[in-house]
Parts: C-alpha cells; sequence; structure tokens
C-alpha cells in the first residue's frame, strides 16, 4: 500500500501564529485530502485536493502530485484549531497518515 | 442534511458476544468504508466497498465482517470480539471524485 507520512507529529502555537504541516506520499496517488479531528473526536473534511492549491478562510493547502506531497497552511491560528490533522492518500483505498496533533494556546 | 450516522456511539461488551455497529448514509454514495483509530497508528481501513454486494479486505480485516446490501448501509460484525479489538471506530462514505464523509464514531471496549 501507499506510506504516508505527516510531520511535524505534534506542534504548539501561540494564537495568532502561522504554521504549515507537511504529508509525504510514497506513490502516485489519485487524490489527497485533509482532515481535522476535533477534540470530541468528529474527523471533518478540510479539504480534497489532488493537485494545487486550495484556500478555505484561513486554511490553505497544497498538493504537488508530481513530488508527492501536500502541504496544509494555518494562518492566524486560533485556539478552535487544535486538534489532530490527518492527510489521506487515496489509491485503491484510503491511507492515513498518523497525523499532526496541534495546541493553540491563547 | 447530508450525514454519514453511526450507531451505537459508545459500546461495551464482553470477549466472545456478537456485535454489529451500524453504518447509514443519506448521499447515494458508492464507496463506504469502516477504519479504527487506535493511538499512534493514525486510521487504518478494516474492509471497504465500491458498491452493493461488492467488498474488499484493507489493512487490518481480521477479525471483522461487513456486508453491503444495500447502497447506503455497511453494517460491521464483529462475531467474537476480542480485547484487542478495543478501539474508536469510524464509518466513512464518498462518491466519484467528492470529499470522503465521517460518521461521529463508535467507541467500543471488549473486557
Amino acid at each position: 500500500g501507499i506510506q504516508v507520512e505527516q510531520s511535524p507529529p505534534d506542534l504548539i502555537l501561540q494564537e495568532g501564529a502561522n504554521s504549515t504541516l507537511r504529508c509525504n506520499f510514497s506513490d502516485s496517488v489519485n487524490n489527497l485530502q485533509w482532515f481535522h479531528q476535533n477534540p470530541w473526536g468528529q474527523l471533518i473534511n478540510l479539504f480534497y485536493i489532488p493537485s494545487g492549491t486550495k484556500q478555505n478562510g484561513r486554511l490553505s493547502a497544497t498538493t504537488v502530485a508530481t513530488e508527492r506531497y501536500s502541504l496544509l497552511y494555518i494562518s492566524s491560528s486560533q485556539t478552535t484549531d487544535s486538534g489532530v490533522y490527518f492527510c489521506a492518500a487515496t489509491g485503491n483505498q484510503f491511507y492515513f497518515g498518523t497525523g499532526t496533533s496541534l495546541t493553540v494556546i491563547p | 442534511e447530508a450525514q454519514v450516522t453511526q450507531n451505537p456511539r459508545y459500546l461495551i461488551t464482553v470477549t466472545g458476544k456478537k456485535l454489529t455497529v451500524t453504518c447509514s448514509q443519506n448521499m447515494n454514495h458508492e464507496y463506504m468504508s469502516w477504519y479504527r483509530q487506535d493511538p499512534g497508528l493514525g486510521l487504518r481501513q478494516i474492509y471497504y466497498s465500491m458498491n452493493v454486494e461488492v467488498t474488499d479486505k484493507g489493512d487490518v480485516p481480521e477479525g471483522y465482517k461487513v456486508s453491503r446490501k444495500e447502497k447506503r448501509n455497511f453494517p460491521l460484525i464483529l462475531e467474537s470480539p476480542s480485547p484487542n479489538q478495543t478501539s474508536l471506530y469510524f464509518c466513512a462514505s464518498t462518491g466519484v471524485n467528492s470529499p470522503l464523509h465521517f460518521g461521529n464514531g463508535t467507541r467500543l471496549t471488549v473486557t
């Protein structure tokens, strides 16, 4: 299967700071998605992004499929951004990374 | 409202007692799948289904069964649960070129 690696594994930010999360994948993929797992355990889809760049408010994502990586940018972080961020690559099934745990402190 | 519904949210059972976790989606999605989430291991796919009557093993299928008799439903069956199946389980669905939608999860404890 496809290997997916995320970095960093843990991140602590002061409110208002910016951050970049990275997702590397080992093979060609059909698409790449980013998810946020909130402190209550819910998994929310942030981006469906097989290639290119998308923006949604303070969040944006870029996937460079030819180089097998994707980046998630969080700008002006807020405490509500805390949680775990997962990326998932799709071949014939979904392959998840082990996540980046983000804590935003006031 | 478009959603994936899992039940129950919490389940405590004993070793060997058969159980079923239900999953239903109202988005007419072809693809449905089950995952377990364990600390430090992320989400691992148990089984997936590309359409009705079509199911395939994911990375960790041992000890689980699924069925896809209808497009909207994809139950997860544990015929003889064991303590190493204690985990947080998620069902998800997606259509062609669309995002993956998750249910709210089922926290299972097997004693």
